[in-house]
């Protein structure tokens, strides 16, 4: 099956330094892939959409020169939290839309996330 | 813009038993596809059960089974002969039919799984 490797599976960063995240898809090719965040027990609140070759959709409210979104291939997205701050500690996961041509027919997997902690 | 509402923050069910998860939707979509993920403590999201709109047959994947009610936009998720590691988070997403579409997912409901 489709699988998105997600790295690292946790970070701790000082505050004002940077963070990359890495979502890799293993045995397909992701045209779009879905940034998430998660705070404890809520929700997945989208962050931005990417789409290979272009610039990411960010969602209203997220801040794009804080979270730098690339997708600069078929098989990476990476997702950099720029000057990271106590409040940016959260869980990050990506998703990658399987469309029709993986014959995922619109289905998505997801990375096993990251959680940051901004100390 | 579409909403999901999952309206029980928790639910309890007894091991072997039957329990019935709710989610509503909004939207102005005739078609669409409606999902329902777990999240156990790993917090690796896992596709339970998926559905598309244009089907009127109720999907179902062994012990798991929806009840769609397209016209009253209801999507609820049963869960037969419940087993400890059912014990997860479960939501509910909607997605229209566009490639890139996005998911939309409810505030989700916290399933505990008692002997």
């Amino acid at each position: 099956g489709a699988v998105v490797s997600q790295h690292p599976s946790w970070v701790i960063c000082k505050s004002g330094t940077s963070v990359k995240i890495e979502c890799r898809s293993l045995d397909f090719q992701a045209t779009t892939m879905f940034w998430y965040r998660q705070f404890p027990k809520q929700s997945l609140m989208l962050m931005a959409t990417s789409n290979e070759g272009s610039k990411a959709t960010y969602e209203q409210g997220v801040e794009k020169d804080k979270f730098l979104i690339n997708h600069a291939s078929l098989t990476l997205s990476t997702l950099t939290v720029t000057s990271a701050h106590p409040e940016d500690s959260s869980f990050y996961i990506c998703s990658a839309s399987l469309g029709t041509g993986q014959g995922g027919n619109y289905g998505y997997t997801f990375g096993s996330g990251t959680r940051l902690t901004v100390v | 813009a579409q909403t999901v509402t999952q309206s029980q923050p928790e639910m309890s069910v007894q091991e072997a038993e039957t329990v019935t998860l709710s989610c509503t939707y909004d939207t102005s979509e005739s078609d669409y596809y409606l999902f329902w993920y777990k999240q156990p403590p790993s917090r690796q999201m896992i596709l339970v059960i998926r559905q598309e709109a244009y089907k009127q047959q109720n999907a179902t994947e062994n012990r798991f089974s929806v009840n769609f009610q397209k016209a009253a936009k209801s999507f609820s998720l049963k869960i037969s002969d419940s087993q400890l590691g059912d014990a997860a988070m479960y939501f509910c997403a909607y997605r229209g039919t566009g490639t890139a579409s996005k998911l939309t997912f409810g505030t989700g409901t916290r399933l505990q799984v008692t002997l």
